[in-house]
């Protein structure tokens, strides 16, 4: 079984400029959860999506956004980047929403320049 | 906000050596779970516990959750260069919704 699988693993932006990740999660699961990791901040949670929906979400500016597929694949947004965007940004699955229980993917490595 | 704090944030010691990874709050939590995190890879769930005083053995690794609901441990026997890596704690909770917030880390690197 195909685990999280995130796309692109590494990005190099500019200041101002929009990204957008991708996130396949593992097949059967409906919730795709992403959170940004720093090594100051640690991991904080973005948003969370299922049935295409968002259905929770953390305390990040609107420059964040996301949305999810019917097949469940799931994408994040960042416009207008700024320094502090740079990070690891983790897609995590789930089979049910609000589950604690999460399959996290290799996650995509930001740098903003 | 829920805020865990984990202790300590780094920790080096000798192949063999017994170690212990604290992770406190002073919120209650529904479940809290243990990750494990390799260079360049996400973390990989190790354990879930969900009630108080409950202990999970997981080959040398022994997860504790708090009576209280609001602490958790990870013990390590003899510890081995394989579980070096950084270990996250995670607590659910509800407000409004249930959500997730992780601990900072501790940063463990086992020396042969």
């Amino acid at each position: 079984k195909a685990g999280v699988t995130q796309t692109p693993r590494y990005l190099i932006k500019t200041r101002g400029q929009q990204v957008t990740l991708s996130c396949s999660p593992i097949s059967g699961h409906r919730s795709v959860s992403w959170y940004q990791q720093t090594p100051g901040q640690g991991l904080q949670f973005l948003f969370e999506y299922f049935s295409e929906t968002q259905r929770n979400k953390g305390n990040f500016p609107g420059r964040f956004s996301g949305r999810q597929f019917s097949n469940s694949r799931s994408e994040m947004n960042v416009s207008t980047l700024e320094l502090g965007d740079s990070a690891l940004y983790l897609c995590a699955s789930s089979r049910q929403l609000f589950n604690e229980k999460l399959f996290f993917g290799s996650g995509t490595q930001l740098s903003v320049l | 906000t829920q805020l865990l704090e984990q202790s300590p944030q780094f920790l080096s010691i000798q192949e063999g050596e017994n170690l212990t990874v604290y992770c406190n709050s002073s919120s209650v939590f529904s479940s809290l779970q243990w990750y494990r995190q390799e260079p360049g890879e996400g973390p990989v769930l190790l354990v879930t516990v969900v009630t108080g005083g409950e202990v999970k053995k997981l080959k040398r690794l022994t997860f504790q959750f708090g009576d209280a609901r609001k602490d958790s441990s990870l013990h390590i026997t003899a510890a081995q260069p394989g579980d070096t890596g950084l270990y996250l704690c995670a607590g659910a909770y509800v407000q409004g919704a249930q959500k997730l917030v992780f601990g900072q880390g501790t940063r463990l690197t086992i020396n042969p």
